[in-house]
């Protein structure tokens, strides 16, 4: 039933490890995108998908790389964790890139 | 680029009303508006699309003024459930998915 789910909800690790979060949606859409929603609450894009193609690219540091085996799936990768990189991460889809967008239910990452 | 949302906070008993600002210095495709309540994920509540098209939920309205790149989101007769943060969210023409939120507004409803 769930629309767009990610894995795992929660995510305690250490700095200098890499970890990654899956999301995955069953609405049929066309684009997915990855939001990170910090202590302050505010929430900025990272990335966007249009089929299996990047389309948006915020100036994000490059230890973070999406990675999209098909439609319904756009990972996150995260290389060499900081403390900074502590937030929670929502992905989310869309169709055709303008429409409302459906957010997954987050992964909450704590980074010690 | 991003919106500017106001106010940042608002305190209601129930049953009062409330308008919720949306405003960019850029000019607009559409205005997103979204509700999150703590801990969860945010929530879809309504677009509004350049031209005057408009889809959302018929308990909540809100009006977009194209010329000034403006947008208010109504809540009317305030439930203990309208208690969350509510976040605009523009995306210019053009461009592709690229929602650019505000900073939010968080509503306290009280009984």
């Amino acid at each position: 039933d769930t629309a767009v789910s990610q894995t795992p909800k929660y995510l305690v690790t250490q700095m200098g490890n890499d970890k990654s979060i899956k999301c995955e949606q069953n609405l049929g859409h066309d684009t997915m995108y990855w939001y990170k929603q910090d202590s302050k609450k505010f929430l900025k894009i990272m990335f966007s998908y249009n089929n299996k193609e990047l389309i948006i690219n915020e100036t994000v540091p490059n230890r973070f790389s999406p990675k999209s085996p098909d439609k319904a799936h756009l990972n996150l990768h995260i290389n060499s964790l900081e403390l900074g990189d502590s937030a929670v991460y929502f992905c989310a889809s869309s169709q055709n890139g303008k429409e409302t967008q459906y957010f997954g239910p987050g992964t909450r990452l704590l980074v010690l | 680029q991003q919106p500017v949302q106001s106010p940042q906070a608002v305190i209601l008993r129930e049953g009062e009303d409330a308008v919720i600002n949306c405003s960019s210095s850029k000019a607009l495709y559409s205005v997103h508006w979204y509700r999150q309540k703590h801990g969860e994920a945010p929530v879809f509540l309504m677009i509004l699309l350049k031209g005057g098209e408009q889809k959302g939920h018929d308990k909540i309205s809100a009006s977009f003024n194209e010329k000034k790149q403006q947008s208010s989101l109504y809540l009317t007769a305030s439930q203990l459930s309208y208690s969350g943060t509510y976040f605009c969210g523009t995306l210019r023409g053009g461009s592709q998915g690229n929602l650019i939120f505000g900073k939010g507004t968080k509503l306290s409803v009280k009984p």
